[in-house]
């Protein structure tokens, strides 16, 4: 499969915890987005990678979240000291340049 | 900021017809239009495709136009099936942030 993949694809976890969730992008794609939907809304951009670099983080990445893209692979998505308002679907996104966005399965993230 | 807005936000229709969606935007300055699929619990899947020059795009049954200069799409569906039940999303990218509407929850019935 050479599909955007995601996981793990469900968490629970206690409030307090720090979480890590990893994105594999198609992989001739340089760019990579990490998007969060919450329950009937659409996705909300968060923050992407050209390569390795971080370009662009939106304001709804508060400093308990931080992402990774060390090799201009894949990427991972850190939540520290979650919070019950982190619950969501965090979607990774990949594309090349500015085409055509592929998105993964998602991870389902509860906070209790 | 760009706002992004879909009506109507759920359509119920029979089998067979053919129905439209539509999505507008308030900032024109786009770089593309894109629509996508997303059933429930599951991430997004990308039916079309439209850079900011292009007029329309068109996929089997689906046909999606943009008119940048009034800030709209329609997403045309052609002979609906029960398996198009979905909720369908559009999303524009502007700069590096893509920007997506609530979507229209579409149920089609047998």
């Amino acid at each position: 499969d050479t599909g955007v993949s995601q996981n793990p694809r469900h968490k629970i976890t206690k409030r307090g915890q720090n979480v890590t969730f990893r994105c594999d992008p198609i992989s001739e794609h340089n760019r990579l987005y990490w998007y969060r939907q919450t329950l009937g809304q659409g996705p909300e951009f968060l923050t992407y990678f050209q390569n390795e670099a971080q370009l662009e983080k939106s304001r709804l990445l508060s400093d308990r979240f931080s992402a990774e893209r060390p090799k201009g692979s894949f990427s991972t998505l850190e939540i520290q000291r979650t919070e019950q308002g982190d619950s969501a679907m965090y979607l990774c996104a990949s594309s090349r340049d500015n085409y055509e966005q592929y998105f993964g399965p998602g991870t389902r993230l509860t906070v209790t | 900021k760009q706002e992004v807005t879909q009506i109507p936000a759920a359509l119920s229709v029979p089998e067979g017809e053919n129905l439209v969606l539509n999505c507008s935007f308030t900032d024109s300055a786009i770089y593309n239009l894109q629509w996508f699929r997303q059933d429930p619990g599951k991430g997004l899947t990308s039916l079309l495709l439209i850079q900011s020059s292009q007029r329309e795009q068109t996929s089997g049954r689906l046909n999606a136009s943009l008119d940048k200069s009034s800030g709209r799409s329609t997403l045309y569906i052609a002979a609906s099936q029960p398996g198009d039940s979905a909720t369908y999303l559009c999303a524009v990218l502007r700069n590096n942030d893509m920007r997506f509407g609530a979507g229209t929850r579409l149920t089609v019935k047998p």
